[in-house]
């Protein structure tokens, strides 16, 4: 079973805070995600990558940065962090091969911007 | 892009009984369908999905239909039990692409 660990769970920061959230998985998947999960919205696409040093502009890259350092590790940047980004962030991962296209999520970051 | 709309927002059914989670979606050169759960207090996990090669899929209690004249796929939870009970999403990609995600559907199993 894929293993994917977001860390922290929790985060509360004060507007124009520096955040950053991470995320490791363990299963040599090439592709990695990260997403928000807003009641109304449903899961939206910030950014993702398919290696290290790659990154793809998602459906709503505004104010975040993501950087993917190894194949293992991708991170999540809010620099300066704003209310709207209040949200149940996902990161995720896959192989996204032709037979194969499911995504193994990790357990989520609750982040508060005060 | 891709937009995928979830028709219902809640599901309230009785335990034993059939729920059907109805989503469309807009690009017609969209070829892979999977739906996830997320059980309360969870994260989501994958459940079954389809391709655009066919139009039925059943995984023991989950059958998907894909209507692709109609732009529209549905999840059918037949035999209905509490542990049912999660926020589905569905979702919709051309195959290798990046996923696009309704905004999930809420299932109540009732005693």
């Amino acid at each position: 079973e894929a293993a994917v660990t977001q860390s922290p769970r929790n985060k509360v920061t004060v507007t124009g805070g520096n955040v950053t959230l991470s995320c490791r998985q363990t299963n040599s998947h090439n592709y990695m995600y990260w997403y928000r999960q807003d009641t109304g919205h449903g899961l939206r696409l910030i950014h993702y990558s398919y290696g290290a040093g790659n990154l793809q502009i998602g459906d709503v890259p505004d104010g975040y940065k993501a950087t993917r350092t190894t194949q293992e590790d991708f991170f999540l940047l809010l620099e300066l962090a704003s209310p709207s980004q209040t949200s149940l962030y996902f990161c995720a991962s896959s192989d996204r091969t032709e037979s194969n296209e499911r995504l193994f999520f990790g357990h989520g970051t609750k982040l508060s911007v005060l | 892009g891709e937009k995928v709309e979830q028709h219902e927002s809640t599901l309230s059914v009785r335990e034993g009984d059939s729920a059907v989670i109805n989503c469309t979606y807009t690009d017609t050169a969209s070829s892979y369908f999977p739906w996830y759960k997320q059980e309360a207090g969870k994260s989501l996990h994958f459940v079954i999905d389809i391709r655009s090669n066919v139009d039925r899929k059943q995984s023991q209690r989950l059958i998907v239909l894909l209507d692709k004249k109609a732009k529209r796929f549905s999840l059918h939870i037949t035999a209905t039990q509490p542990e049912d009970s999660a926020i589905y999403f569905c979702a919709a990609s051309l195959a290798g692409n990046k996923l696009t995600f309704g905004i999930g559907t809420r299932v109540l199993v009732r005693p």
